[in-house]
């Protein structure tokens, strides 16, 4: 199967950006899509096809993705952004794959 | 609006059965595949099932394979998954997600529901 590694957490203090991590064997050739959780909440798509926004989505959250990592970034960071953050590929091995989750703490 | 609202959730023993319900609206349901991912407490996402939009193709992940079957009437706007033999590891939040696809192929998941719990315990 294909193994999506993200750093457990992440902690970043309010205004600055947040980095969180993908990481996969050629990830690059793939389409890397992120969703947002907040606690008791169901996941959020924020990023798509690596680095489009859905509508409702603030220009703060972007992405990029190259190699054997894709990156989730969240600019100016604010207190509701804490939340759990999942990548997620589709690979033939294990269809729709989801990374194990980073929890991002604003500090 | 799109509304995803899952139902049938509970608490079941090991080996018994449970069908989980999904009602959509605020969209052409059969325009689009539909999916089942779960959470386990405190655990992260697990894609378990997936269903093209005429039922022509369907997936499972190999944990639920022989075991789990998903269905859908699309008269009716509603998305089902067929639990059986379950198991205690089964138990989770099972959410119903919508693909932006018609089938199954390399994409994702614009809409999810609130989710539905299934504890497996005796």
């Amino acid at each position: 199967s294909y193994v999506l590694t993200q750093p457990p957490s992440v902690s970043v203090a309010p205004g600055q950006t947040a980095r969180i991590t993908c990481g996969g064997n050629n990830i690059g050739s793939k389409s890397v899509h992120w969703y947002q959780q907040k606690p008791g909440q169901a996941p959020v798509l924020v990023v798509y096809d690596d680095s489009d926004r859905p509508s409702g989505i603030p220009e703060r959250f972007s992405g990029s993705n190259s190699g054997n990592t894709a990156t989730l970034t969240i600019s100016r960071v604010e207190a509701g952004d804490e939340a759990d953050y999942y990548c997620q590929v589709w690979d033939s091995s294990s269809d729709w794959g989801f990374g194990g989750g980073t929890k991002l703490t604003v500090l | 609006e799109v509304q995803l609202v899952e139902s049938g959730g509970g608490l079941v023993q090991p080996g018994r059965s449970l069908r989980l319900s999904c009602a959509a609206s605020g969209f052409t349901f059969d325009d689009y595949a539909m999916h089942w991912v779960r959470q386990a407490p405190g655990k992260g996402l697990e894609w378990v099932s997936g269903i093209s939009w005429n039922s022509g193709s369907i997936g499972y992940a190999d944990s639920v394979k022989g075991r789990f079957t998903i269905s859908r009437d699309n008269a009716k706007n509603s998305l089902y998954l067929q639990m059986n033999s379950l198991r205690a590891e089964d138990t989770a939040l099972y959410y119903c997600a919508k693909d932006i696809r018609t089938g199954l192929r390399p994409s994702y998941f614009d809409y999810w529901g609130q989710g539905t719990l299934v504890t497996v315990s005796s």
